[in-house]
């Protein structure tokens, strides 16, 4: 199972906005709706940020949105901060029964 | 509040082994699916294996298939990983992670501090 595809950086000014995507197969982002991301600061453990494609859990800000179209899913983030600064992974079930992780997104805040 | 609790990393010559466990805490254990999941130093998220919640389904990536084996114990509140005939790749921080359901595709809600594992000669 290959890694999902993730843009290796991205940045943007506090206050705009940014879009990482993640692209994977029909066997995995594009044939389920488990689609999640994670956000990780160094050091620390990883963080649920998304699940089911576009579902925000409790105490994550809505500034953190999530979407699918086809095989690629895409997580934004609004209303850059300095503390969304992070290392960001988006992951999917597959119809192996198993987990693909993408190779994650450095987020870098100017 | 959920809690998870990785103990039993260290440094392992390869083709050695070590078993990590994974205690729970601030849920019902037995509801829910477990996964192991690690980080190579600098690098990004691997999946390794996912057990749900009765034990019944048991699933590993092809990376550690026939070497590491998955287990639970429901009445301890505990997720273990034995892992042998190790290799200098396996070297990475271990995190156990809640799923998001008791069997079947889940996401990953919960997630432990990491232990860290190192085979080295």
């Amino acid at each position: 199972q290959s890694a999902l595809t993730q843009p290796a950086s991205v940045s943007g000014s506090p206050g705009q906005s940014i879009t990482i995507s993640c692209t994977g197969t029909s066997s995995d982002v594009g044939g389920y709706n488990y689609v999640s991301w994670y956000q990780q600061h160094p050091g620390k453990a990883p963080k649920l940020m998304i699940y089911e494609v576009s579902n925000r859990p409790s105490g994550v800000s809505n500034r953190f949105s999530g979407s699918k179209s086809g095989n690629t899913a895409s997580l934004t983030i609004s209303g850059l901060q300095a503390e969304d600064e992070a290392d960001y992974y988006c992951s999917s079930y597959t119809s192996s029964s198993t987990w693909v992780f993408g190779g994650g997104t450095k987020l870098t805040v100017l | 509040e959920v809690q998870l609790v990785e103990s039993g990393g260290g440094l392992v010559k390869p083709g050695g082994s070590l078993r990590l466990s994974c205690a729970a805490s601030g849920f019902t254990f037995s509801s829910y699916s477990m996964n192991w999941v690690r980080q190579a130093p600098g690098k990004g998220l691997e999946w390794v294996s996912s057990i749900s919640s009765s034990s019944s389904y048991i699933y590993y990536a092809d990376s550690v298939k026939g070497r590491f084996t998955i287990s639970r114990d429901n009445a301890k509140n505990s997720l273990y990983l034995q892992m042998n005939s190790l290799r200098a790749e396996d070297t990475a921080v271990y995190y156990c992670a809640r799923g998001t359901k008791g069997v079947g595709a889940t996401d990953f809600d919960y997630w432990g501090q990491g232990t860290l594992v190192t085979v080295s000669s």
